[in-house]
C-alpha cells in the first residue's frame, strides 16, 4: 500500500513550457486535491475532484488545468509555465466528505522551478 | 469562508507541554476542527480532529470550548522531533463542495 505518490519529484522548466504532474492513490479514495505551497506559506488549494470525471476550482486555479479520468489518478497540467508557478506541489486524497472532515493523505510533493 | 488565526511561531523545550491556540470565529455549525503537522520537505499529516469538548489520541489532545470559536492543540512532553509546522483547519462547505483552507500555520521549534 503506497498511499499517495507523485511524479516527478523535481522538475525545472523554462517559461512558456508545459508539463503534467501525476498523482496516484491506491486507497480507493473518492476525493483528490492539488495544492501548492510557496516558501514559508501554508498550502493553497488549486483544484480538487470529488469523483472520477469531475473537477472543481480551488483558491488559486488560474494557469492550471486538471483531469480525473481514472479514480486513482489526478493530473495537474501547466500549459504555459510562468516563474510565479515556482512552488512545491502537493497532491492529497480522502474518502468522500459529508459534514465531517475526512482525513486527507498527502503525497511527498513535487518541487517545480520555472526559470 | 471559515478562516483561522494561529500564532506564527512558538518556542519550547524538550519535555514541556505545548499548547497552540487557533481562533475560528466564523466556524459553521457542521464544521469539524482538524489539525495537521508538516515536517520540512514533506506533505502535511493528520494529527487530530474534534467537534466539541475534548478529544485525545496517542499524539495530542484537542480542547474545544462550548462556543467553538477557538480550539487548543496540546502536545504533551514535546521532543525535538515535534519541531514542525502545525495547521489548524475548519471546513469550508460540506458535501460535494467540501474542501479545506490551510492558513500559514504555527512553526513550533523545540529546543534541547
Amino acid at each position: 500500500n503506497a498511499g499517495v505518490t507523485q511524479t516527478p519529484k523535481f522538475r525545472v522548466l523554462k517559461t512558456g513550457q508545459s508539463m503534467t504532474l501525476l498523482c496516484a492513490q491506491d486507497m480507493n479514495h473518492e476525493y483528490m486535491y492539488w495544492y501548492r505551497q510557496d516558501p514559508g506559506m501554508g498550502l493553497r488549494l488549486i483544484h480538487y475532484s470529488v469523483g472520477e470525471g469531475t473537477t472543481a476550482k480551488g483558491e488559486v486555479p488560474d494557469g492550471y488545468n486538471v483531469s480525473r479520468l481514472k479514480k486513482q489518478n489526478f493530473l495537474l497540467g501547466l500549459e504555459s509555465a510562468a516563474p510565479s508557478q515556482t512552488s512545491v506541489y502537493f497532491c492529497a486524497s480522502s474518502r468522500a466528505g459529508t459534514s465531517k472532515q475526512e482525513t486527507q493523505y498527502f503525497g511527498p510533493g513535487t518541487r517545480l522551478l520555472v526559470l | 469562508l471559515a478562516k483561522t488565526t494561529q500564532p506564527i511561531s512558538m518556542d519550547s523545550y524538550e519535555g514541556q507541554e505545548v499548547n497552540i491556540t487557533c481562533s475560528h470565529n466564523n466556524i459553521a455549525t457542521n464544521d469539524y476542527i482538524t489539525w495537521y503537522q508538516q515536517f520540512p520537505s514533506q506533505g502535511p499529516r493528520f494529527i487530530i480532529q474534534g467537534y466539541k469538548t475534548k478529544v485525545t489520541n496517542e499524539v495530542a489532545s484537542l480542547f474545544i470550548p462550548a462556543d467553538r470559536k477557538s480550539s487548543t492543540l496540546s502536545l504533551p512532553r514535546v521532543s525535538l522531533s515535534d519541531t514542525a509546522v502545525y495547521y489548524c483547519l475548519v471546513g469550508d462547505g460540506k458535501g460535494s463542495s467540501y474542501k479545506l483552507i490551510f492558513g500559514s500555520g504555527t512553526r513550533l521549534l523545540v529546543r534541547p
